[in-house]
């Protein structure tokens, strides 16, 4: 069983248009983060919560939002889309996020931005 | 910033054979994990090792910190292990892991 759920796992969206993608996770763990992997890109950090608080933000765009409503939860909203947006979206979490854990990883959700 | 440089970049074996993969990085880790991506881009955690040797299955990694840098040792390497290498250390801003460009592995049956 997938203990970190993303959804949806592919999406299609117009350029200009919003967007939200999920994650759950069933690990117990207080840590969350976003992460960007365009293509042939390396993995790129985007957002990292730590008990609902935003740690560390690396998106340069305020295009990209994201939202905590419960502790194992973290979506991330996306408005005005881009083309370039498009990439596979990966959430993680570790246990607290104090640097000795280990990092898991959702499947992704792929967007395609047309 | 924390900068990772993996070597090789690709990688071509054929079955059987054994792979080295380097990592090496700019600034203090007190972490430092090693990832698979599969060919259809799924992560998976393969072990963790921020100082000394660390073995699990196939896999040996000897991470050595003052030098800020780590590798990943496949022995009898097998078609299943072909994708995506990578390296992510982690130190003081643990809210941020950085992640090396991988090393692309493709086992030849």
């Amino acid at each position: 069983d997938p203990k970190i759920i993303q959804k949806p796992k592919y999406l299609v969206a117009v350029t200009g248009s919003e967007k939200i993608l999920i994650c759950e996770q069933y690990l117990g763990h207080n840590a969350m983060y976003w992460y960007r992997q365009s293509a042939k890109k390396p993995l790129e950090f985007m957002f990292s919560y730590s008990y609902q608080k935003l740690m560390d933000n690396q998106t340069a765009s305020s295009r990209f939002q994201p939202q905590s409503s419960k502790k194992n939860h973290l979506d991330l909203q996306i408005t005005a889309l881009k083309p370039d947006d498009s990439a596979t979206y990966f959430c993680a979490s570790s246990q607290d996020g104090t640097g000795n854990e280990r990092l898991f990883f959702g499947h992704g959700t792929k967007l395609s931005v047309l | 910033g924390q900068q990772v440089q993996q070597s090789p970049a690709s990688l071509v074996l054929q079955e059987g054979e054994n792979a080295e993969l380097q990592c090496n990085f700019s600034s203090t880790a007190t972490q430092l994990q090693w990832f698979y991506q599969s060919p259809g881009g799924s992560l998976v955690s393969l072990l963790s090792n921020p100082s000394g040797t660390k073995h699990t299955g196939r896999l040996t990694s000897t991470t050595v910190t003052k030098e800020r840098r780590s590798s990943l040792h496949i022995s009898s390497s097998q078609t299943t292990d072909s994708g995506t290498y990578l390296c992510a250390p982690s130190g003081t801003n643990a809210y941020k892991v950085i992640f090396g460009k991988g090393t692309h592995l493709h086992v030849l049956p």
